[in-house]
């Protein structure tokens, strides 16, 4: 699987706009890019997915240049509930061809202050 | 529809006891992956089972682990002779077949195993 790299951690202040940036220089044509949120104690949550241009639901968007070589997740108006470890994964349909695994790295922490 | 059932939350064990992790996965989920995470590190791969068959056990340690998902119940992930390094938390996480979605896993609210 594409290895991926993202800061260890990131602070923002309630209503603020956080970007999280992801690098992927080896992604694969049939890689999807996903991202997970994980609350302390808790196990992942899967947030968004995407595999090119830009992708937005709910509670996020998801910006993929043309390369494909990085990808941003953006989280708009984030509010202290947001504090969370986010990670980047790369892969067939977001994890591995064979089986779906998902590999994750270390993640973000984000700390959102008042 | 209820999600990724684990069950215990936490167990405690003494050095050399085995501990069984369950996992139910979500209601039409007939993949279960689990994996282990040591504090302040990234969750890691461990198995990949689909009902009566083991598929990738790759993450998996060599000796004292196994896993199982059987026609009928849940998974269960067996540690014996549990030793101190063993202490992490480990997560189940289902999905439907590869292909059939968006392959989106699941992840139950896992299990702190603690040994003593």
């Amino acid at each position: 699987l594409a290895k991926t790299t993202q800061p260890i951690s990131m602070d923002s202040y309630e209503g603020q706009e956080v970007n999280i940036t992801c690098s992927h220089n080896n992604i694969a044509t049939n890689d999807y890019i996903t991202w997970y949120q994980q609350f302390p104690s808790q196990g992942p949550r899967f947030i968004i997915q995407g595999y090119k241009t830009k992708v937005t639901n709910e509670v996020a968007s998801l910006f993929i240049p043309a390369d494909r070589k990085s990808s941003t997740l953006s989280l708009p108006r984030v509010s202290l509930s947001d504090t969370a470890v986010y990670y980047c994964l790369v892969g067939f349909l977001g994890g591995s061809s064979n089986t779906g695994k998902l590999i994750f790295g270390q993640g973000t922490t984000l700390q959102v202050k008042p | 529809n209820a999600g990724v059932m684990q069950n215990p939350r936490h167990l405690v064990r003494r050095r050399g006891q085995e501990a069984r992790l369950r996992c139910s996965p979500m209601k039409g989920h007939s993949h279960v992956y689990w994996y282990r995470q040591l504090p302040e590190e990234g969750l890691k791969f461990m198995v990949y089972l689909q009902k009566e068959n083991i598929i990738d056990e790759s993450g998996m340690p060599k000796e004292r682990f196994s896993a199982e998902f059987p026609k009928e119940g849940p998974s269960i992930l067996r540690i014996q002779q549990v030793v101190r390094g063993d202490s992490a938390a480990y997560f189940c996480a289902s999905s439907q077949p590869l292909g059939a979605g968006d392959n989106e896993q699941f992840f139950g609210p896992g299990t702190r195993l603690t040994v003593l």
